[in-house]
């Protein structure tokens, strides 16, 4: 299996601008995590679908934030307009379960906002 | 409110053994899982307990104690690609929380 696919890799982009990143979990697996990690705030988690269903979506920011995953294979989350403060690294994390207790991370998105 | 606590930095020779202390509060707990990140890379999973006990996976074990809110990752046999962050994490009822992470510091 290829693991989870997170594109693109690097973004940057300026203030005001919209930023979407992409998603592509492990075939077969149930649930989606979205996560943030910067040095100050640690490993946030943003958001988490099952059987593409948000669940929770406390941990999304501000309304700025929004996630979809239209299928199974498929997810993403946008982030309009960006701020420098969105500067971070994005993750991406699958589960078989709907527990979520063994997650699959993708290599994350590292967002750059100037 | 939900929290993880999580010593920051650990720091140990080639060889030895160190454990990782979490303690936890949360709303609700189904279980504690582990994480390991290396400097630019992604978490990857190590181990998950639910229940309360000592789970090996080669050299490294994790221990839950429920009635104390309370678990550790031990590592045997360090070795200098060890160094990394580790992460403990754990599911409330709706909430899903990771600890701010050890860095564990292995030198030769």
């Amino acid at each position: 299996d290829a693991g989870v696919i997170q594109s693109p890799r690097h973004e940057v982009t300026e203030m005001g601008q919209e930023v979407t990143l992409r998603c592509k979990p492990i075939s077969g697996h149930n649930s989606l995590f979205w996560y943030r990690q910067t040095m100050m705030r640690g490993l946030e988690l943003l958001i988490y679908f099952n059987n593409n269903v948000p669940i929770d979506d406390s941990g999304m920011p501000e309304d700025r934030f929004s996630a979809k995953m239209p299928n199974a294979s498929f997810s993403t989350l946008k982030i309009q307009p960006s701020e420098p403060r969105d500067s971070a690294v994005y993750f991406c994390a699958s589960s078989l379960s709907s527990g979520g207790e063994e997650q699959y991370f993708g290599p994350g998105t590292r967002l750059t906002v100037t | 409110g939900q929290s993880l606590e999580q010593p920051s930095e650990v720091t140990a020779v080639e060889g030895a053994i160190v454990q990782i202390n979490c303690t936890y509060q949360t709303s609700g707990f189904y279980g504690l899982s582990w994480y390991q990140q290396h400097d630019g890379g992604a978490p990857t999973f190590l181990s998950y307990n639910a229940l309360d006990g000592l789970e090996e996976t080669g050299r490294f074990s994790s221990f839950l104690s429920r009635s104390d809110s309370y678990g550790y990752l031990l590592l045997q046999e360090l070795q200098m690609k060890d160094s990394a962050s580790y992460f403990c994490a754990v599911k409330g009822t709706y909430k899903y929380i990771f600890g701010t992470g050890t860095r564990l510091k292995v030198l030769a």
